[in-house]
């Protein structure tokens, strides 16, 4: 089956540094999205890497392994507005997006 | 970005109504758009894809008679909800899919929610 993995919650102090983990098995691969979801509204895109390496936009930069099923989401200089669910979505070889439940990050002052 | 905008964004309705939800891309054609639900602290489910022109393919487990899609344009759809019940109330949001390269990133509506009393 088609399985995504992040941790349900993290909490992290406002103005360090997060990384957001995201394991998958899929049924091949056409990408990997990174989405922002405040509570009560709907995702927003963050990220998309298709490719290995690292993606880097402003404080946030997404990383990808497609050999380890592996990528991750680095926060940097976290302000409160961060607080928010990080939803990793693998699209598959039939361009389907399988949705992770989502990270739920918590900051603190 | 590519900006997707839903109305209504909140809804109230008494058991036994229909619905209807307007999905739009603003500034550029989508062939396909999305359909999802989402309840509370839960992932996105998506309920069925919607190519301009044809008729809708829906998940497994997602009845096509109570949601109602049509996607009679490059820029709307809409899903109308038959006959609604308490047990259909939650959040529901579309996507859509910048052009016909499949690989495209998808971009969300603000979402509709839906309380049926």
């Amino acid at each position: 089956g088609q399985n995504i993995d992040q941790p349900t919650e993290m909490t992290a102090t406002e103005g360090a540094i997060v990384q957001i983990n995201c394991t998958y098995q899929t049924s091949g691969f056409n990408g990997l999205f990174w989405y922002q979801q405040h509570a009560g509204e709907a995702p927003t895109f963050l990220s998309y890497n298709v490719l290995d390496g690292l993606e880097e936009k402003g404080r946030f930069s997404s990383f990808l392994s497609r050999s380890k099923g592996y990528s991750y989401l680095l926060l940097k200089e976290l302000q409160m507005k961060d607080s928010a669910s990080y939803l990793c979505a693998v699209m598959d070889s039939n361009y389907q997006l399988i949705w992770g439940a989502g990270t739920k990050l918590i900051i603190k002052p | 970005g590519a900006v997707v905008s839903q109305h209504p964004s909140r809804v109230i309705c008494k058991s036994g109504t229909s619905v209807k939800i307007e999905c739009r891309s603003l500034d550029f054609q989508a062939t396909t758009m999305f359909w999802y639900r989402q309840f509370p602290k839960q992932s996105l489910m998506l309920m069925a894809t919607s190519n301009e022109g044809s008729k809708a393919t829906y998940e497994q487990g997602v009845e096509k008679d109570k949601f109602l899609i049509n996607h009679a344009s490059l820029t709307l759809s809409t899903l109308t909800v038959t006959s609604a019940h308490p047990e259909d109330s939650s959040f529901y949001i579309c996507s859509a899919r910048d052009g016909t390269n499949l690989g495209e990133t998808q971009y969300f509506g603000p979402g509709t929610r839906l309380l049926v009393l």
